[in-house]
């Protein structure tokens, strides 16, 4: 069974810095495209950044340039999201998501982890 | 703001059938494949269709999704008060080199 778990949400304070795991398992991780979605507080789904299965290539939403930073690690099945230089408006549900090519669609998901931004 | 447009809500009674549209541009759906998704309330998003028209295992045949040009459908038959939940298309972006999610659609049964 597929599963993806992701942790290391909680509260940061503006400017501040968080890093988010998601830990795999039930497929072959280095398969797989990984990719990190969000959802704001009573808003719409919203795409962070995606990693190729060698980390070789990585894609990320306009909005996170230069502050977020996706990696992974074959070897322990994990992916990873660095948050650095947090707004206010980076407050949202985290999702690990699980893809069939850096264009297609997100067949698995993990349950989410809570960050919130705020002083 | 998304580039992918939604509308706010649909309803139907029990039974009845619901379309839902997403209508974005030639750099996403026009030349990527579109996917579907359903969000139950308080829980993770979950794949409905992929690939414009294929459901993945699992999923009833009751959801089909078409494309044409760059707008895209959802339709749910046999409404069941068990559908109610917002759903979302998506798709790649060409030219932001990005997914793309719609604005979502929230899905009354009567």
């Amino acid at each position: 069974e597929v599963q993806l778990v992701e942790s290391g949400g909680g509260l940061a304070q503006p400017g501040g810095s968080l890093g988010l795991s998601c830990a795999a398992s039930g497929f072959t991780f280095s398969g797989y495209w990984m990719s990190w979605v969000r959802q704001a507080p009573g808003k719409g789904l919203e795409w962070v950044a995606n990693i190729k299965q060698d980390g070789s290539e990585k894609y990320y939403v306009d909005s996170v340039k230069g502050r977020f930073t996706i990696s992974r690690d074959n070897a322990n099945n994990s992916l990873y999201l660095q948050m650095n230089s947090l707004r206010a408006e980076d407050t949202a549900v985290y999702y690990c998501a699980r893809s069939g090519g850096a264009t297609r669609s997100f067949g698995f998901w993990g349950q989410g982890t809570l960050v919130t931004v705020s002083s | 703001q998304s580039v992918l447009t939604q509308p706010p809500s649909v309803s139907a009674a029990p039974g009845q059938k619901v379309t839902i549209s997403c209508s974005g541009s030639s750099s996403n759906i026009g030349n990527n494949y579109v996917s579907w998704y359903q969000q139950l309330p308080g829980t993770a998003p979950k794949l409905l269709i992929y690939d414009n028209n294929r459901r993945p295992s699992g999923i009833p045949d009751r959801f089909s999704g078409s494309k044409s040009g760059t707008s895209a459908t959802l339709g749910i038959t046999g409404l069941q008060t068990g559908d109610e939940a917002d759903y979302y298309c998506g798709t790649w972006d060409s030219s932001l080199s990005g997914y793309v999610f719609g604005t979502g659609t929230k899905v009354t049964v009567l």
